[in-house]
């Protein structure tokens, strides 16, 4: 049972354009989520985060929007760069329990 | 740089066979996560040591094994090794309030 689902395996954008990336929980004792971007062969790298009594978090190009309501979040990259051609996790956890729970990624192709 | 260290980075062995994989958190960091990620898989969570307990277990496998030193380096023992068990396996070490995991480069192992 994926309780942490990122329905798009690939996404293609131009360079300059927005970027979305979408993830869709199950689980409603979420209560903190999370973006990593990850390289061939490297480990992937800490984004952003959001907790669940935001509803935005935003730090230089990167914006994560989470609709509660909807078990929705999605991330947001404007302007999109080559540099960003990566694949995109989505990961959540919950209170003290030190366990996140992964998404299968989302690959994004920047395109100059 | 995540500062968070994993030996080797390749590792080539038969089946049938016993490897041992190292993780050094980042200096300060408690927490030592193991994950690994097959061929088109998303990251699954392995086991989590906290200070040299273990503190939550996910999928790994009773041939797996892992233990974190008082010097809080931690080791991951894999034993009568399968083809499946190729794999990327990633360390990861936390500090932050909503469990910002900070990953190692990686070791991939590949059982022939």
């Amino acid at each position: 049972d994926q309780q942490v689902k990122q329905n798009s395996p690939s996404l293609s954008v131009q360079e300059g354009r927005i970027s979305i990336l979408n993830c869709d929980y199950t689980n409603s004792m979420f209560d903190y989520f999370l973006w990593y971007k990850k390289y061939p062969a490297e480990g992937p790298t800490f984004l952003i985060s959001i907790s669940s009594i935001k509803d935005k978090n935003e730090d230089g190009r990167f914006t994560v929007f989470l609709n509660k309501s909807a078990k929705h979040l999605s991330l947001h990259i404007v302007p999109s760069q080559p540099g960003d051609s990566a694949v995109y996790f989505c990961a959540a956890g919950s209170g003290n329990n030190r366990k996140l729970i992964w998404g299968l990624g989302t690959s994004l192709a920047v395109n100059p | 740089d995540s500062g968070v260290t994993q030996t080797p980075k390749h590792l080539i062995t038969a089946t049938g066979q016993r490897v041992t994989l190292r993780c050094s958190p980042r200096s300060g960091d408690l927490s030592v996560y193991w994950y690994q990620q097959s061929l088109d898989q998303g990251l699954q969570f392995l086991i989590q040591y906290y200070n040299g307990e273990e503190r939550a277990k996910g999928n790994i496998l009773e041939r797996f094994s892992a233990q974190q030193f008082p010097d809080l380096h931690s080791e991951l023992n894999l034993s009568s090794l399968e083809l499946g068990d190729s794999a990327l396996y990633f360390c990861a070490s936390t500090r932050g309030e909503y469990n910002e995991q900070f990953f190692g480069p990686g070791t991939r192992l590949t059982v022939l």
